[in-house]
């Protein structure tokens, strides 16, 4: 099983629309939860970290659940420029870092 | 401007003929660490520093080198590059365990 799955995509999604990503990791000792972002092969950009009680960020909300150890993010009233690869990124408690693969969205017009 | 810089930022390299590519960063950063992307297997560590003279291997250290004689840099050395790793590298610096990490622009490697 891998460290940090999501599931790759894509998903089309008309402009406007409500969207929801998961992301399941393995360890249950993991302590730090990331969103980042990444445009077309351009550097990973922190979206939001995601804390226990949930936070939310403009559009954006970010939610941890430990005891089924998965983040979730929604992104409410989408985009154009929301279209981008969405990385989940679990630390385990050292310098270590773990990321998903992505989750690829397309906004559509 | 904070930043985290590599350079160069395009290389083309035959088997066998070592290269370097430089990372540096202005924000006065503990950590810094060296990724690499490949479709499919997404951002994998290669190396981390968690400050000068301290660097420990990440998940695919295999085939790289690194150092960290100066906060502020941290080259990523490849002896003798090979044909797999061909891929898109990232240097990523971040002031303390838990903070986000603010990554360089990327590196495209391509090792004929």
């Amino acid at each position: 099983r891998k460290e940090v799955e999501q599931d790759p995509g894509p998903f089309n999604v008309p402009e406007g629309a409500t969207v929801a990503f998961n992301c399941t990791y393995s360890n249950s000792a993991s302590q730090s939860f990331f969103w980042y972002r990444q445009d077309c092969r351009k550097e990973p950009k922190l979206l939001m970290s995601v804390y226990s009680s949930g936070n939310e960020d403009g559009r954006f909300t970010a939610q941890l659940n430990r005891a089924s150890q998965y983040i979730s993010l929604l992104i409410r009233d989408s985009k154009l420029s929301d279209s981008a690869t969405y990385l989940c990124v679990v630390e385990f408690g050292n310098e270590k870092l773990t990321f998903g693969t992505g989750t690829r969205l397309t906004i559509i017009p | 401007e904070a930043q985290v810089t590599q350079n160069p930022r395009y290389l083309i390299t035959v088997t066998g003929k070592k290269l370097t590519v430089t990372c540096s960063q202005n924000m006065n950063h503990e950590y810094m660490s060296w990724y690499r992307q490949d479709p499919g297997l997404g951002l994998r560590q290669i190396y981390y520093s968690m400050n000068v003279e301290v660097t420990d291997k990440g998940d695919v250290p295999e085939g790289y080198k690194v150092s960290r004689k100066e906060k502020r840099n941290f080259p990523l050395i490849l002896e003798s590059p090979s044909p797999n790793q061909t891929s898109l590298y990232f240097c990523a610096s971040r002031r303390y365990r838990g903070e986000t990490q603010y990554f360089g622009p990327g590196t495209r490697l391509l090792v004929l």
